[in-house]
């Protein structure tokens, strides 16, 4: 059973441009959760979704930043209009149904910098 | 409101002695509480987790850690450490308080360093 497959693992834009990170889930996993860790910081929760829905985003910013989880294929975590400030390392993590204990298995990383 | 606070950013011991981790939570229902490890580049890794269970729970790589509800702690240890221990822990905690999967906090990490 593959691993939490996140990509590309390293990720250069110039400001303005768009970046799209992919991940795909854990087999048999419906539930997604995005994170971003900052330079010398833990990782901060952004999204959580389930298939088709978005469950909580209540630490997306609000701009510039979206996130779906369709039906057939990975989610998508979508910045636009990138800014310096957007450089992070970005975290999904995957999940089966279950309550709040269940583990969550995180993939390697997508790594952003933005020049 | 849930937080948790790591009290060490940075820990050194020298190889073959104990390690201690510290951490304390803040949440306003019942926790679980889970202590993670990421090495250099590399994602996220499970040690251990507590979900009202046995208070002293076991991980891998011989990793422990008791919850202290008294004290608001949750605090990792090893009797003895290994030079491939060293790695960055975050200490984490959720709470099920809406019945479904909820998302994670995390502390600011400790930077586990082992001296040869």
């Amino acid at each position: 059973n593959a691993g939490v497959m996140q990509n590309p693992r390293h990720l250069v834009r110039r400001r303005g441009q768009e970046a799209r990170l992919r991940c795909s889930p854990m087999k048999g996993h419906s539930h997604v959760y995005w994170y971003r860790q900052l330079p010398e910081e833990g990782l901060k929760f952004m999204v959580y979704l389930q298939k088709e829905n978005i469950i909580d985003e209540s630490g997306m910013p609000k701009e510039r930043f979206s996130a779906e989880f369709p039906k057939e294929g990975p989610s998508i975590l979508r910045i636009q209009q990138v800014v310096r400030g957007d450089s992070a390392a970005y975290f999904c993590a995957s999940s089966p149904l279950g309550l709040a204990d269940n583990e969550q298995f995180f993939g390697p990383g997508t790594r952003l910098t933005v020049l | 409101a849930q937080s948790v606070t790591q009290l060490d950013s940075h820990v050194s011991v020298s190889e073959g002695t104990p390690v201690l981790l510290r951490c304390n939570y803040s949440s306003s229902y019942s926790p679980s509480l889970f202590w993670y490890v990421q090495h250099p580049n590399k994602g996220l890794q499970l040690l251990l987790k507590y979900t009202s269970a046995a208070t002293l729970v076991k991980g891998i790589n011989g990793f422990e850690a008791e919850f202290k509800k008294s004290e608001t702690s949750f605090h990792l240890t090893k009797p003895s450490a290994h030079m491939s221990d060293a790695a960055e822990y975050f200490c984490v905690v959720t709470y099920d308080y809406n019945f479904g999967n909820e998302k994670l906090t995390f502390g600011t990490g400790t930077r586990l360093t082992i001296i040869p």
